[in-house]
């Protein structure tokens, strides 16, 4: 039980691109969805969280305007990356929780901007 | 807000222990450790309330001071399958997200 499914898992794009980043909940409805980035050898920094039908929060330094996230659904949550540029890139992690269970990660993005 | 794990990394032979200490700046809820090998997804261990509890999984255990605001993670009897980068994920009163700490590079040799 508790998979988080994520897609894709890997992209490879040019700069300006957007691309967006599917987290799914599989086998329950997850309250919170959580959206994580971490660089090479470095602890997973949180981004931003996300409550299903309102808008997320978003930690300091995180822009909103870049890192646009809609959770639609109590299973589905979605990252986009707008315009994204070469230091964009880094290793994108979901996770998913209910209530004040553990969080469980999806599989991870691994982003490459050219 | 980020907790501070010590050691950094550390290296084991096969079959001996391991303490990995997390410590945070802020009054704790919960205490969550997960393991990460290179290239995939953390991996959920266990989690530890505030309450001072000790809990175990085979040969991992954990304990939470939460006066302290700290915690430990053991590895006995250590397996190569315990190689990997291991994180505390602290979670504070009234919260509902997790801060990863500095995570802890564990090798297990032959």
């Amino acid at each position: 039980g508790a998979v988080v499914s994520q897609h894709p898992s890997w992209v490879i794009c040019k700069s300006g691109t957007s691309v967006k980043i599917e987290c799914r909940s599989l086998d329950f409805q997850a309250t919170t969805m959580f959206w994580y980035r971490q660089f090479p050898k470095q602890s997973l920094m949180l981004m931003a969280t996300s409550n299903e039908g309102s808008k997320a929060t978003y930690e300091q330094g995180v822009e909103k305007d870049k890192f646009l996230i809609n959770h639609a659904s109590l299973t589905l949550s979605t990252l986009t990356v707008t315009s994204a540029h070469p230091e964009d890139s880094s290793f994108y992690i979901c996770s998913a929780r209910v209530a004040s269970q553990p969080q469980h990660f999806g599989d991870g993005t691994r982003l490459s901007i050219l | 807000q980020q907790p501070v794990q010590s050691p950094q990394a550390v290296i084991l032979r096969e079959g001996e222990d391991a303490v990995i200490n997390c410590s945070s700046s802020k009054a704790l809820y919960s205490v969550h450790w997960y393991r990460q090998k290179h290239g995939e997804a953390p991996v959920f261990l266990m989690i530890l309330l505030k309450g001072g509890e000790q809990k175990g999984h085979e040969k991992i255990s954990a304990s939470f001071n939460e006066k302290k605001q700290q915690s430990s993670l053991y590895l006995t009897a250590s397996q190569l399958s315990y190689s990997g980068t291991y994180f505390c994920g602290t979670e504070g009163t009234g919260a509902n997200n997790l801060f990863f700490g500095t995570g802890t590079r564990l090798t297990v040799i032959p």
